[in-house]
C-alpha cells in the first residue's frame, strides 16, 4: 500500500519549452501533496505544498509563476516547469500525505529527472 | 518546524548493528518522528515512525527517549545494499504536515 507514482521518470527538453509532471497516489487518497527539487550531492528541497481543489502554497524563494501546480482531484497533482532553461535541470520528487501506522506520512514518488538543453 | 541534526556520513561493515543518533531539541508535543532512506535517482522510502519509546518493524528500530529530544534508528546486521542517504524528520498533524528535509546521514557500507 501507498504507493506514489509519477510521469515521466525522466525527461529531456529545449530550453524555453514548458514540461509536465504528473504525481499520482496509486492506492490511496490524498488531500496534500507536495513537490520537492534535490540536486545532485543535495538534500531535498520543498518547492511547494498542493491541496486538492485550492491554490498551491510555495516556499519562500519558488516562483509559482514558473512552477505551476494543480491538484485537480486526490489522487493527482501536477507540475509544469514553463519556459524551462537549463538551470531548472534537477531530480523532481512529489509526495503525498496519507495515514501511516501513527500518522499523515508522506510517501514519495520515483522521482522525475529533468534534463533542459 | 523542528531542526534536525545527524551526523553527515557513518561508515559501516556488512553484518554489523548500525546506529543513526538524529537530534530534534525543539520538537513539538504532537510531532512524529519519521525516517526515511534514499538510494541514487530514486524518491526517499519510508522505513520507522515513531512517537515515544521504541518501534520496531522489518526493516529498523526507532528507540526515542523520554524527553524525545533525540531519536536513534538502528539497522541491524546491514548489507552493501543499505548504503544510501538516511533523512530523520520530525512533523505531526497540525498544519500542512510539511517535512523539512536536513542533510541526512551518508551510510557507507564496506564488504
Amino acid at each position: 500500500g501507498a504507493v506514489v507514482s509519477q510521469h515521466p521518470s525522466w525527461v529531456i527538453c529545449k530550453s524555453g519549452t514548458s514540461v509536465k509532471i504528473e504525481c499520482r497516489s496509486l492506492d490511496f487518497q490524498a488531500t496534500t501533496m507536495f513537490w520537492y527539487r534535490q540536486f545532485p550531492k543535495q538534500s531535498l528541497m520543498l518547492m511547494a505544498t498542493s491541496n486538492e481543489g485550492s491554490k498551491a502554497t510555495y516556499e519562500q524563494g519558488v516562483e509559482k509563476d514558473k512552477f505551476l501546480i494543480n491538484h485537480a482531484s486526490l489522487t493527482l497533482s501536477t507540475l509544469t516547469v514553463t519556459s524551462a532553461h537549463p538551470e531548472d535541470s534537477s531530480f523532481y520528487i512529489c509526495s503525498a500525505r496519507g495515514f501511516g501506522a501513527l500518522t499523515d506520512t508522506q510517501y514519495f514518488g520515483p522521482g522525475t529527472r529533468l534534463t533542459v538543453l | 518546524l523542528a531542526k534536525t541534526t545527524q551526523p553527515i556520513s557513518m561508515d559501516s561493515y556488512e553484518g554489523q548493528e548500525v546506529n543513526i543518533t538524529c537530534s530534534h531539541n525543539n520538537i513539538a508535543t504532537n510531532d512524529y518522528i519519521t525516517w526515511y532512506q534514499q538510494f541514487p535517482s530514486q524518491g526517499p522510502r519510508f522505513i520507522i515512525q515513531g512517537y515515544k519509546t521504541k518501534v520496531t518493524n522489518e526493516v529498523a528500530s526507532l528507540f526515542i527517549p523520554a524527553d524525545r529530544k533525540s531519536s536513534t534508528l538502528s539497522l541491524p546486521r546491514v548489507s552493501l545494499s543499505d548504503t544510501a542517504v538516511y533523512y530523520c524528520l520530525v512533523g505531526g498533524l497540525e498544519g500542512t504536515g510539511k517535512l523539512i528535509f536536513g542533510q541526512g546521514t551518508t551510510l557507507q557500507v564496506k564488504p
